[in-house]
């Protein structure tokens, strides 16, 4: 079945680094119609879009909230998704989950289970 | 940037009862681009509407999306257990941009 899974959260301190993965199957990764996004839930908090990028990784698009520090990529051939975090701060902190986007719509069809960062000293 | 205010914060009903949520944009929102989630405790958001009216894969005919312009309605016809959540609208506007509204939570009464 269609599925997205999230690796790589953890505990960091401020200021440090950590790199998350989500690793798509069911479906054609690959293909020319599937962008993938990063979206994050802060504890006990509402939804925040991070960003997408593009079905072959051309266009990367930022959350103000974390432009020049996080960067997102892909490896088709993988069939993977990644979102590099930099120069972490607690408000940080957060369920990320990986989304697939629907086309057309904007809207995210596909979710991960989630995987929890957690920035503290 | 387009602020999306869901209300009621809280709505508390009961089984079989009728819910109606709205979500109002603070500037005009494209129908194709407004998407409703409902996350249940512990779990992923889930995709139930999209298009402000179309039903995704799966999703319950009780489920029904509506609205246009700035105003967008949630409405579950008829409540069954499980659909006891939070519910978030969603749009898609230029630069590109993603928001979402601040959430709606749907408790038994």
């Amino acid at each position: 079945q269609v599925q997205l899974v999230e690796s790589g959260g953890g505990v960091v301190q401020p200021g440090r680094s950590l790199g998350l993965s989500c690793a798509a199957s069911g479906f054609t990764f690959s293909t020319t119609k599937y962008a993938m996004h990063w979206v994050r839930q802060a504890p006990g908090k509402g939804l925040e879009w991070v960003a997408v990028i593009s079905d072959d990784g051309s266009d990367k698009y930022y959350a103000d909230s974390v432009k020049g520090r996080f960067t997102v990529s892909r490896d088709n051939s993988k069939n993977t998704l990644y979102l590099q975090m930099n120069s972490l701060r607690a408000e940080d902190t957060a369920v990320y989950y990986c989304a697939r986007d629907r086309p057309g719509n904007g809207a995210f069809d596909i979710w991960g289970q989630g995987t929890m960062v957690t920035v503290s000293s | 940037e387009i602020v999306l205010t869901q209300s009621p914060g809280t709505l508390s009903l009961s089984p079989g009862e009728r819910a109606t949520l709205s979500c109002r944009a603070s500037q005009s929102v494209s129908s194709n681009y407004l998407a409703w989630y409902q996350q249940r405790p512990g779990q992923a958001p889930r995709l139930l509407i999209y298009g402000a009216s179309s039903r995704a894969t799966g999703i319950p005919d009780r489920f029904s999306g509506s609205g246009s312009g700035t105003d967008f309605t949630l409405t579950i016809s008829r409540l069954e257990p499980e659909d006891f959540a939070v519910y978030y609208c969603q749009q898609y506007g230029t630069s590109p941009m993603y928001t979402f509204g601040q959430g709606t939570k749907l408790e038994i009464k």
